[in-house]
């Protein structure tokens, strides 16, 4: 079986730009959740999705916005790009939402801003 | 707010011995609690978990964890190493509020 897809692997952009992010769920899972992990740092919790709707946020500010997608898959949009937002992006996905459910993660995509 | 503390940033261990990895916690009530194992090119593994019950928890590629409520503690413990043990380990809590908080990670070197 599949593991959790994310594309694209490696993305440049520049600041003041809008990126959009996508993640494939295990099949049969129906929750999605966002990370966001800095170089050196450990994983920052930005969303969670089950079932469509936003079971947990992370602190992030307004310009990071997700959505999840009738087959379960998720985008994770960032508008108005920072230097700061350069990191791993992390899709991880699992059986149901809440913090039980083993979670599955993805190999990531690696945002660079300049 | 939560939080996860993980004191030691980098341990160098030989083949063969013993492993503990440090992690603290901070949270109001009974907390769930992973160790997860990051290696490079790959993606995050979960290695264990807690959510209540027996403290000693046991979990792939002969690791364990004991939770200790009472150090807000869940430090990770492997009796021998291996060499594909090298990687990076992280802590985390999740809460009801369905969020998870992870430590900084520590990072494994093995010799031989």
């Amino acid at each position: 079986d599949a593991g959790v897809t994310q594309s694209p692997t490696h993305l440049i952009k520049t600041r003041g730009q809008h990126v959009t992010l996508r993640c494939s769920p295990i099949s049969g899972h129906k929750s999605v959740s966002w990370y966001q992990q800095v170089l050196g740092q450990g994983p920052q919790f930005i969303f969670q999705y089950y079932e469509k709707e936003e079971r947990g946020r992370g602190n992030f500010p307004d310009r990071f916005s997700a959505r999840q997608f009738p087959n379960y898959s998720s985008e994770l949009n960032v508008n108005a790009l920072l230097l700061g937002d350069s990191a791993l992006y992390l899709c991880a996905s699992s059986l149901a939402g809440g913090v039980s459910y083993e979670q599955y993660f993805g190999p990531g995509t690696r945002l660079t801003v300049t | 707010a939560q939080s996860v503390t993980q004191p030691d940033i980098h341990i160098t261990v030989s083949e063969g011995a013993s492993l503990e990895l440090r992690c603290n916690y901070s949270y109001g009530a009974t907390p769930y609690l992973f160790w997860y194992v990051q290696s490079p090119g790959q993606g995050l593994q979960l290695l264990l978990k807690y959510f209540s019950g027996d403290t000693l928890v046991q979990g792939i590629k002969g690791f364990e964890a004991e939770f200790k409520r009472s150090q807000s503690s869940f430090n990770l413990r492997k009796p021998s190493v291996h060499w594909s043990d090298a990687a990076e380990y992280f802590c985390a809590v999740g809460d009801t509020g369905n969020q998870f908080y992870f430590g900084t990670g520590t990072s494994l070197t093995v010799i031989p």
